[in-house]
């Protein structure tokens, strides 16, 4: 069963402008991670954020989690071509193994 | 070695057919997973080991899906008599620790005709 939802499924931007996807999930957490999926490719670790984490940084990537709503949000500032990809929530629900539970993703196109 | 290597890269296999499906994690890392993903869907879990201990197993689809880590180390993916639904690519990925990311291979994607 997948826990996460993703929103919107399919975002189509240009270069330059900003990405935003959001992410919505059903249980309490341990912490969220997101993941970028290259065509045929593995999943790639992004950015992890803890329960008792509200925003979090890296590179242009910016994350923020309400574990009120039980939501999270995944901006990519200044889009590149090279941004193309699928993007999956998933969440860490403190199972004390650390299982994650995917999303079906967004799948994100930048053209240049 | 650097990172998740899963071996092999792609799979035909006939219906009825048993496949064994190799993942070598990351020197190290104590934990390692097995994900399921169909085509245009997220990953779903299948099993997770801790070091050689299979502790949770939950996610197999069936009694033909086997996975093992003898030595803590390399993990086979054992499918046995292939069906149609089991198509997909079999991602394996190790974490250093429980609470740490993901480290994932490129996949085998498997193809049952």
């Amino acid at each position: 069963s997948q826990q996460g939802e993703e929103d919107p499924q399919a975002l189509s931007i240009q270069e330059g402008e900003n990405a935003t996807m959001n992410c919505s999930y059903k249980t309490s957490i341990n912490n969220l991670q997101w993941y970028r999926q290259n065509s045929g490719r593995g999943l790639v670790h992004l950015i992890l954020i803890r329960s008792n984490e509200r925003e979090k940084h890296s590179g242009r990537l910016r994350v923020t989690l309400d574990t009120s709503k039980k939501s999270s949000s995944l901006l990519i500032t200044a889009s590149r071509a090279a941004d193309t990809a699928s993007y999956f929530c998933a969440t860490d629900a403190n199972s004390g193994y650390s299982t994650l539970t995917f999303g079906k993703g967004t799948m994100l196109l930048v053209s240049p | 070695g650097a990172g998740v290597s899963q071996s092999p890269r792609y799979k035909v296999a006939k219906r009825g057919q048993d496949v064994a499906l190799r993942c070598d994690p990351i020197s190290g890392h104590v934990s390692l997973f097995w994900y399921q993903q169909a085509l245009g869907q997220g990953p779903e879990f299948l099993t997770y080991f801790q070091n050689e201990a299979q502790l949770d197993k939950s996610g197999l689809p069936s009694d033909r899906f086997f996975a093992e880590r003898p030595e803590g180390s390399v993990s086979t993916l054992k499918i046995q008599r292939t069906q149609q639904e089991d198509s997909a690519v079999y991602l394996c990925a190790s974490s250093l620790a429980p609470g740490h990311g993901y480290t994932f291979g490129s996949g085998t994607r498997l193809t049952v005709v």
